[in-house]
Order: C-alpha cells, then structure tokens, then sequence
C-alpha cells in the first residue's frame, strides 16, 4: 500500500519569499511521484513529475521538486512566490509496477501568497 | 482537442435520488479514471477503465456506484439512492497506453461537485 503525507495544510508566504512544500511517502517499492496544483473550481494540474534519472526535477511556473529516497520525501519548492502561485498543490505517488498508473494523492496544501 | 470534459458542472440533488454524472476524455485516450474529492481532502482514486474494460475499482466504490464506458469513449458515474456522505467533487481524468514501466499523464477535467441536500 501507499500513503503521502503533506505537512502543513495550509502555508503562507510573502511575494518574493521562498515557497516550500513538504510531501512525505510511504511505499512498498520506489514509486514515481507528482506534484499537481488545483485552482479554486478548477481540475489538477500536473506540475512536475519524477519517474526515473535526475532526482531534481524541474516542472511548469518555475517549481521544481527533489526525490531523497532515503528521506521518503519529495518536497516542492520556489525561490520567488507570485501572487498567482496561490492555490492547493497535491503530492501523490504511483506504484510503476501497477499497469493502470493510478495515483495515491496527500491531503493537500494550501498555499496563500501575501502581497 | 479541449481536453477531458465533465458534465454537469454542478449537481444539487435530494437524499436518496438517483445522479449521473458523464466524463469524455481526450480523444484517443485509452484510459479513463474517475476519482472522488472531498473538502479539504486530496482526490482517491474510484475505478478506471482500459477502452471499454474496467480494469479496477477501489473499495470506496460501493454497490450503490456504477460506471460504464461503452464503445470505450465517453463514461458515465451513477450514484444510486444518494446519501449525504456522497457529496463532494468527482473527477474524471484520461491518459493514453504507455509502455511496461512507463509513465503516461494523466490530464484531468474540471469535475462535478455534487452536494447532496
């Protein structure tokens, strides 16, 4: 079975500053791993996604995440936050041995950007 | 191509009617999922289906849900007898076939929320 945990349910930071988001994983095999960010009333939306190679991934909006396998974590991050990177961003794994690719997703961050 | 569409994009309904909900994925997207949202939560995955096959569901999929994908190309979700505990929103996703051991995106719509009164 697989599980991610995100913590912190909620994150604030100011325009510029940092953006960190920590996402912890729980699995039986090297799974592959994703960040999605959902806008208010809106789908997911992949932003980056590890599967096999580099462990530093880079995604869309300047994002990029770094797997530490022997952490479990694959924490997403941002040097300068923007207004419109606020929204609810999901880790979730997948099982590569699982033909489906079906995703195990964490409860989510909220991300608010202060101006 | 507009992407995966879902329809209604909203749904009210009373405790105990019948609700269907329809997904049609990218076109040629083998693939399709739907998963379930609840506030605050992250999406768990429901069932998904290869063409017309559906290949697996998830033990949140009571006997009260069904899905089809006839003729492999749109899919419907039914929930029968509704019950409060069902609101939230439904998602539905598709991807194309890849490869043993490889990775194919999955894009998804914007959802159904469903709220049950």
């Amino acid at each position: 079975a697989q599980s991610v945990t995100q913590l912190g349910s909620h994150v604030s930071v100011s325009e510029g500053a940092l953006v960190l988001l920590r996402c912890n994983y729980s699995s039986s095999v090297p799974p592959y791993l994703f960040w999605y960010v959902q806008y208010p009333n809106q789908g997911l939306q992949l932003l980056l996604k590890y599967t096999t190679g580099a462990t530093l991934v880079k995604g869309i909006n300047g994002f990029e995440a770094e797997f530490k396998k022997s952490e479990t974590s694959f924490h997403l991050t941002k040097p300068s936050a923007h207004m419109s990177d606020a929204a609810e961003y999901f880790c979730a794994v997948s099982d590569p041995n699982n033909a489906g690719n079906m995703l195990t997703f964490g409860g989510g961050t909220r991300l608010m950007v202060k101006p | 191509d507009t992407g995966v569409s879902q329809d209604p994009r909203h749904k009210i309904t009373k405790r105990g009617q019948n609700v269907t909900f329809r997904c049609d994925p990218i076109s040629e997207h083998n693939r399709l999922y739907w998963y379930r949202q609840t506030l605050g939560q992250g999406p768990e995955f429901l069932t998904y289906f290869q063409n017309e096959a559906q290949l697996e569901k998830s033990r949140l999929l009571s006997d009260r849900f069904s899905a089809e994908r006839p003729k492999g190309s749109f899919s419907t979700l039914e929930i029968q007898r509704t019950e409060q505990g069902d609101s939230a929103m439904y998602l539905c996703a598709s991807s194309p076939i890849g490869g043993p051991r490889t990775y194919t995106e999955a894009f998804f719509g914007q959802g159904t929320r469903l709220t049950v009164v």
